[in-house]
């Protein structure tokens, strides 16, 4: 089944505990990317990939980074998690040529304490 | 800062009837609208696309764009119970396939 999958689907932490959500994707798809989701505010781009070893900041990428070593992997890591990075975060990919067409994974729910 | 607005509802419709739901942009060079379904607790999931001014129907779902007034439109015949979700506009951007989404509208339909 073609799908994005990411791991932990949810995650509650303390702050400064240094953390990597996983999200991988078995479509072969070139352009990966990560947004947060919060009430009110939609959904942002943290960062994304066009694909393997190039990655560019989104809208909010600070307090966040990635690496694109595998075309499948994506993972963003977070150094030293803050309780404003609580927030329900999403990885998508998307093949080359229909960068827009993006599929997302189930989300990962994370609590910073 | 480029923004995508919609009303956050709730746009509530009976079963059977027509769902509309809009959105307005503020870059006036964007060429990419999107729009996605998001139920509750889930992920969203692209549902329509479209690119050039006027109409593109998909099955019960009719995307609308109009450049010039800067507002792409979503309407939903025969709305179903299922249809019940928030609905994402997003505008893209060519250089990064970046999507700008707009906080969404939630569409309940009522049995």
């Amino acid at each position: 089944e073609a799908q994005v999958t990411q791991n932990p689907r949810y995650l509650i932490t303390v702050t400064g505990k240094k953390l990597t959500v996983t999200c991988s994707q078995n479509m072969n798809h070139e352009y990966m990317s990560w947004y947060r989701q919060d009430p009110g505010l939609g959904l942002r781009q943290i960062y994304y990939s066009m694909n393997v070893e190039v990655t560019d900041k989104g809208d909010v990428p600070e307090g966040y980074k990635v690496s694109r070593k595998e075309k499948r992997n994506f993972p963003l890591i977070l150094e030293s998690p803050s309780p404003n990075q609580t927030s329900l975060y999403f990885c998508a990919s998307a093949p080359s040529g229909r960068g827009h067409e993006q599929f997302f994974g189930p989300g990962t729910r994370l609590t910073v304490l | 800062q480029k923004e995508v607005e919609q009303n956050s509802g709730p746009l509530s419709v009976p079963e059977g009837a027509i769902a509309s739901l809009n959105c307005t942009y503020s870059d006036r060079v964007s060429q990419s609208f999107f729009w996605y379904r998001q139920y509750s607790g889930k992920s969203p999931e692209l549902i329509m696309s479209i690119y050039s001014n006027g109409d593109k129907e998909d099955g019960r779902f009719t995307a609308q764009l109009n450049k010039a007034s800067q507002y792409v439109s979503l309407l939903i015949r025969d709305s179903q119970p299922s249809d019940s979700a928030t609905y994402l506009c997003a505008v893209g951007e060519d250089s990064s396939y970046k999507l700008i989404f707009g906080s969404g509208t939630r569409l309940l339909v009522r049995p």
